[in-house]
C-alpha cells in the first residue's frame, strides 16, 4: 500500500534562517505531489504542485520554493524565513491518473521566532 | 475561480446528537469533485469522501452521510449520533479535473461534549 512521509514533525527556526522540509511517497510511481500551508485558524492553501520530476507549479507568490529531485520526493525550501512563514505544512499525493483523492502526510508544524 | 464556503466556524453539540456541517461551493467547471476531510487534534488530514459532480446521489457510510445538491451548490455533511471521537476540524474542498488542485474551505471546528 502507499504511504506518505513528512519530516520533521515540528521545527522552530529563527527569522532569516534557511528551510528544508522533505516529503516522500512509497508504494507508487509517478505520483502527483502537493505542498499546502495551513495558517493558524485558517484553511489550507495550495503552495506548489508537481506532476513529475523537475516539474513544479507555484500557486501563490511567496518566500518559498519547491523541488522534485526524484520521482517520489518533494522538497519545500526557503533561503531566508520570514515570520509570516509560520504555519502547518502538509504534503499530499495522488495517483498520476487522479483516480483517487489526495492523501496527506502528518504535517510539519513550523514556528518562526 | 473556485471558492468553498463553510459558514460555521465552530459547532458544539452534546454527545449522541446529530449535527450537520454546511458547505457551499462556487465553480465554473462543469466537471468537478467535492471532498470532505477530517483534521483531528493531531493535525493530519483524513480523507472522508470524494464526490463527482455528475453523481448527485446521497451517500451514507455508517454514522456519516452526505447531501449533494447541485441546484444550491451545496455538499453538506451530517454525523448521526455524534461521539466524542468526532471532535475535529472538518474541511470541505473542491477540485476541477486538471491536476486536482484542491480549494479548501476555512473549516468547521466540531466539538462533541460528553
Amino acid at each position: 500500500s502507499q504511504t506518505i512521509h513528512q519530516w520533521p514533525a515540528t521545527l522552530v527556526q529563527p527569522v532569516g534562517s534557511p528551510l528544508s522540509l522533505e516529503c516522500t511517497v512509497e508504494g507508487t510511481s509517478n505520483p502527483n505531489l502537493y505542498w499546502y500551508r495551513q495558517a493558524a485558524g485558517r484553511g489550507l492553501q495550495l503552495l506548489f504542485y508537481s506532476v513529475g520530476i523537475g516539474q513544479i507549479s507555484s500557486e501563490v507568490p511567496q518566500n518559498l520554493s519547491a523541488s522534485r529531485p526524484q520521482d517520489r520526493q518533494f522538497i519545500l525550501s526557503s533561503k531566508k524565513l520570514l515570520l509570516s512563514d509560520s504555519g502547518f505544512y502538509l504534503c499530499a499525493w495522488t495517483g498520476s491518473t487522479f483516480d483517487q483523492p489526495q492523501h496527506f502526510g502528518d504535517g510539519t508544524r513550523l514556528s518562526i521566532l | 475561480a473556485q471558492k468553498v464556503t463553510q459558514a460555521q466556524t465552530e459547532i458544539s453539540v452534546v454527545e449522541k446528537e446529530d449535527v450537520t456541517l454546511d458547505c457551499v461551493y462556487e465553480t465554473r467547471d462543469t466537471t468537478y469533485y467535492l471532498f470532505w476531510y477530517k483534521q483531528p487534534p493531531s493535525g493530519e488530514l483524513v480523507f472522508l469522501i470524494r464526490r463527482n459532480s455528475f453523481d448527485e446521489q446521497n451517500e451514507i457510510s455508517g454514522r456519516y452521510s452526505w447531501n449533494f445538491q447541485k441546484s444550491t451548490s451545496s455538499f453538506n455533511f451530517t454525523i448521526t449520533a455524534s461521539q466524542v471521537v468526532d471532535s475535529a476540524v472538518y474541511f470541505c474542498a473542491l477540485s476541477g479535473t486538471i491536476n486536482e488542485k484542491l480549494t479548501f474551505g476555512t473549516g468547521t471546528r466540531l466539538t462533541i461534549i460528553p
